[in-house]
């Protein structure tokens, strides 16, 4: 079974600061990634996600994520954050079989808080 | 807004009831799924229906149950509560099922169990 962790459960930073949030996933196959964002009191939306292809992939908003396989790594980036972009971030997982389908494995989740 | 919808938007109800929970699906979606998050556990997978059928299975409880139906909402029947079910519960969609698909969120149920 798939597992996923986010290293850091709560992040503040100033505006214009740099983003890194850490996701490392378990699973010998291969993986589809995604990560997904919630603000406050909206429903979970998606930022970006990694299926094949280019490691680096970019999202909505300014995200990009980088796939490290031998690291089994996800990590999402923004250059430049915005006080718009305070939410709670979610890395989730699923197998990449190919064939049937499979819900999404979630991280708990980091509360990214941006201080104007 | 994602396209999905999900009633009640709240639910409070005692322990040892029964309460069912509804999801309409994004126009065309023929797949949907439902998640249980909870301070404790997070975000949990539960269970996926596709087009009618159940597809494939999560951490849900045999108290647990869901369809889906010939016009494609869903839903889920959380029998026997107990406290620890008080939870947010989820509904997805995505187009047709395979694992490559965008899974859209909704809104959400916040249930509580008293």
């Amino acid at each position: 079974a798939q597992s996923v962790s986010q290293h850091n459960h709560h992040v503040i930073l100033s505006e214009a600061a740099s983003l890194e949030l850490g996701c490392n996933y378990s699973y010998g196959g291969t993986v589809n990634l995604f990560w997904y964002v919630q603000y406050p009191g909206q429903h979970l939306q998606l930022l970006l996600k990694y299926f094949s292809g280019d490691p680096l992939v970019k999202g909505i908003k300014g995200f990009e994520a980088e796939f490290i396989k031998s690291k089994f790594s996800f990590n999402l980036r923004k250059p430049s954050v915005q006080w718009s972009d305070t939410a709670e971030y979610f890395c989730a997982v699923n197998a990449g079989s190919g064939g049937g389908a499979d819900g999404l494995t979630f991280g708990k989740g980091t509360h990214l808080i941006i201080q104007p | 807004d994602s396209g999905v919808t999900q009633t009640p938007k709240h639910l409070i109800t005692a322990t040892g009831q029964r309460v069912t929970l509804r999801c309409s699906p994004r126009s065309g979606d023929l797949s949907v799924y439902w998640y249980q998050q909870s301070l404790d556990q997070g975000l949990q997978f539960l269970i996926q229906y596709y087009n009618g059928e159940e597809r494939a299975k999560g951490n849900i409880l045999e108290r647990f149950s869901a369809q889906q139906f010939p016009d494609l909402h869903s839903e889920l029947n959380l029998s026997s509560l107990e406290l620890g079910d008080s939870a947010l519960y989820f509904c997805a969609s995505s187009a047709w099922g395979p694992i490559t698909d965008t899974q859209y969120f909704g809104p959400g149920t916040r249930l509580t169990v008293l």
